[in-house]
């Protein structure tokens, strides 16, 4: 059973300064890994996916890396800034045929101006 | 880009009352749509995959008749929490996905049920 785990599951950190979202699965077989964001009350935004056979990619001030093998990927924010506190979400789609997202629970991102 | 219209937003409604909540792709067609719960503080929990034209599958532990979920056509899916009690107060999210490239969410629903 894929398990998705996010570490930290909080982090302030002042304005501007650079930050790195970790994201592990269990099962290395996956068909992609993507990153949402979520404010309060809100519903999810995609901000970055990364298909299985990518290891990496970028949206302005985001990169998402994806280590398939390791079951690891990462999401950095650059020049981090207050309207980037939100609720950070990865999930991942199993390869096998499932459409199912498996989410991790999260890492909440305070940006302190 | 593709999007997903959910609709109410919020929505408070009496204990024993039913309540529809539904979820529309707006520029491109949905065969299969998904309904999540989210508690607070909490990641999201799937409730059930919507197949259009067929009967939606459920996850385990998930009541299929308090829940039930409608997917009529490709552009277009509802659940419906039927008698509704305080503890189904939660809020409830809905994504399509054009193909496995990607999901789109929709906004939530924030349901209180007083």
């Amino acid at each position: 059973k894929q398990e998705v785990t996010q570490i930290p599951a909080a982090l302030s950190v002042p304005e501007g300064e650079n930050l790195v979202l970790n994201c592990s699965f269990t099962d290395s077989a996956i068909y992609n890994l993507q990153w949402f964001r979520q404010d309060p009350g809100k519903g999810l935004t995609s901000l970055l996916l990364i298909q299985s056979s990518q290891r990496e990619q970028t949206s302005g001030r985001l990169n998402a890396s994806l280590d398939k093998s390791s079951g690891r990927s990462t999401l950095y924010i650059a020049a981090s800034q207050p309207g980037d506190s939100a609720t950070y979400l990865c999930a991942v789609i199993t390869a096998g045929g499932s459409e199912k997202l498996v989410f991790g629970k999260g890492t909440k991102l305070t940006v302190n101006p | 880009g593709a999007v997903v219209s959910q609709h109410p937003s919020r929505v408070i409604c009496k204990s024993g009352t039913s309540v529809k909540i539904e979820c529309r792709s707006l520029d491109f067609q949905a065969t299969t749509m998904f309904w999540y719960r989210q508690f607070p503080k909490q990641s999201l929990m799937l409730m059930a995959t919507s197949n259009e034209g067929s009967k939606a599958t459920y996850e385990q532990g998930v009541e299929k008749d308090k829940f039930l979920i409608n997917h009529a056509s490709l552009t277009l899916s509802t659940l419906t929490v039927t008698s509704a009690h305080p503890e189904d107060s939660s809020f409830y999210i809905c994504s399509a996905s054009l193909d496995r490239t990607g999901y789109t969410f929709g906004s939530g629903t924030r349901l209180t049920v007083v």
